[in-house]
């Protein structure tokens, strides 16, 4: 299973709004709706933001949204701000029962 | 408040094999799968194993298929991941995490526990 493609780096201005993108095939992201989106600061363990495409775990800020079209799903953060500065990771569910993770994207806060 | 605490971790030569547990505290373990994801140094996540809450079902990625071994021991509240036949590539950060929903999204990690394979 390859992991899913994520942008190598994305960056923005407080208060700008910026989307990651995460593309896989017909047999992952495209195929179910079991996306996750995890945020991880420097030597410190992931953080579940999403789940099951646009779902936010209670506790997590409403700036953070996700949808997904076709193979490809996104994470959209709204009014940046520099505690958002970190790597962000999805993940889908498979059709052979395993779980795929994309390459990771930083997001620096300008 | 909920806790999973990782240990276990180490250095360990090519070939070798290592244990590793993650104590759960503050839910019902049980009633929840649990997973193990790794990170190699500088890299990003990868997914190693799943399983159940009742233990029966279990899950790997190709990568470990065959070495390694997931359990647990819901009387006592805690996961093991045994590693076989280990290889330099599986030199990462060992994180567990609360495994919730089907199919599981992974809602609390554990700090983790780091796997050094080198002689």
């Amino acid at each position: 299973q390859s992991a899913l493609t994520q942008p190598a780096s994305v960056s923005g201005s407080p208060g700008q709004s910026i989307t990651i993108s995460c593309t896989g095939t017909n047999s992952d992201v495209g195929g179910y709706n079991y996306v996750s989106w995890f945020q991880q600061h420097p030597g410190k363990a992931p953080k579940l933001m999403i789940y099951d495409v646009s779902n936010r775990p209670s506790g997590v800020s409403n700036r953070f949204s996700a949808s997904k079209s076709g193979n490809t799903a996104s994470l959209t953060i709204s009014g940046l701000q520099a505690e958002d500065e970190a790597d962000y990771y999805c993940s889908s569910y498979t059709s052979i029962s395993t779980w795929v993770f994309g390459g990771g994207t930083k997001l620096t806060v300008l | 408040e909920m806790q999973l605490v990782e240990s276990g971790g180490g250095l360990v030569q090519p070939g070798g094999s290592l244990r590793l547990s993650c104590a759960a505290s503050g839910f019902t373990s049980s009633g929840y799968g649990m997973t193990w994801v790794r990170q190699a140094p500088g890299k990003g996540l990868e997914w190693v194993s799943s399983i159940s809450g009742g233990g029966r079902a279990t899950y790997y990625a190709d990568s470990v298929k065959g070495r390694f071994t997931i359990s647990r021991d819901n009387t006592k509240n805690t996961l093991y991941l045994q590693m076989n036949s280990l290889r330099a590539e599986d030199t990462a950060v060992y994180y567990c995490a609360k495994s919730s929903g089907w199919p599981f999204y992974f809602d609390y990690w554990g700090q983790g526990t780091l796997v050094t394979v080198s002689s």
